[in-house]
């Protein structure tokens, strides 16, 4: 079976500083994954897409990292803001439907 | 305008009663989801249409019977509520739902109480 998950339910960062949270998938047939963030008392919002043919992809503030040998995928967060202080997904899209790992809840330490 | 948008966004109701979370999208999609959130964030997915076509029936109780008018509303229905019935139910949309790189897109959710 498919199974999406991370490795840290929690992550305390500094602001300012450099935020890595990470992800590992099992299922070896995924070609395409998406992150996820989810603030209090909203839906998740995309926030970057990776397919399986690319190891890494750059977005504004946000870096993804997929390593098809270990099945893991990593977000990484630049100057970490207030703002990014969420709960954040990696999912993984199979046709018709996107499974979700379990998330990390990041807060950013003034 | 909101994209994915879900009424009502809270309800509290009691065991056994029957109750509906409405969804429209106004994005032009053709795949509509409903997806469950437990108390511990994990976002599991329920159901899945595609053009008034139901798609995905993940393992859910046949009291949750999902219901599209048309490829813009996606509404839940769900008969004798029962207390594990608690949790947030987000309805979401993709442009399709067959190929790689098919963005959802979620709505603000639904928080359903069941006491």
């Amino acid at each position: 079976g498919e199974s999406v998950g991370l490795h840290l339910p929690t992550l305390s960062v500094q602001e300012g500083d450099n935020s890595i949270i990470n992800c590992a998938y099992s299922n070896s047939a995924s070609d395409y994954f998406i992150w996820y963030k989810q603030e209090s008392g909203k839906g998740p919002q995309f926030i970057i897409d990776i397919r399986s043919n690319m190891d890494k992809r750059q977005g504004q503030r946000v870096t993804v990292l997929l390593n098809k040998t270990v099945k893991h995928l990593s977000l990484q967060i630049a100057a970490t803001q207030p703002g990014d202080s969420a709960v954040y997904f990696c999912a993984e899209n199979n046709r018709y439907k996107l499974s979700f790992g379990a998330g990390t809840t990041v807060t950013v330490r003034a | 305008d909101t994209a994915v948008s879900q009424t009502p966004k809270y309800l509290v109701t009691q065991m056994g009663n029957d109750k509906s979370i409405k969804c429209e999208q106004n994005l032009g999609h053709d795949t509509m989801y409903w997806y469950k959130q437990d108390s511990k964030k994990f976002l599991k997915i329920m159901f899945s249409y595609n053009n008034k076509e139901l798609i995905i029936n993940e393992t859910v109780p046949n009291r949750f019977s999902p219901k599209s008018p048309d490829k813009a509303h996606l509404n839940l229905h769900i008969n004798s509520l029962e207390l594990g019935d608690s949790a947030v139910y987000f309805c979401a949309s993709s442009p399709t739902g067959g190929y790689t790189g098919n963005t959802i897109y979620f709505g603000e959710g639904s928080w359903l109480t069941v006491v």
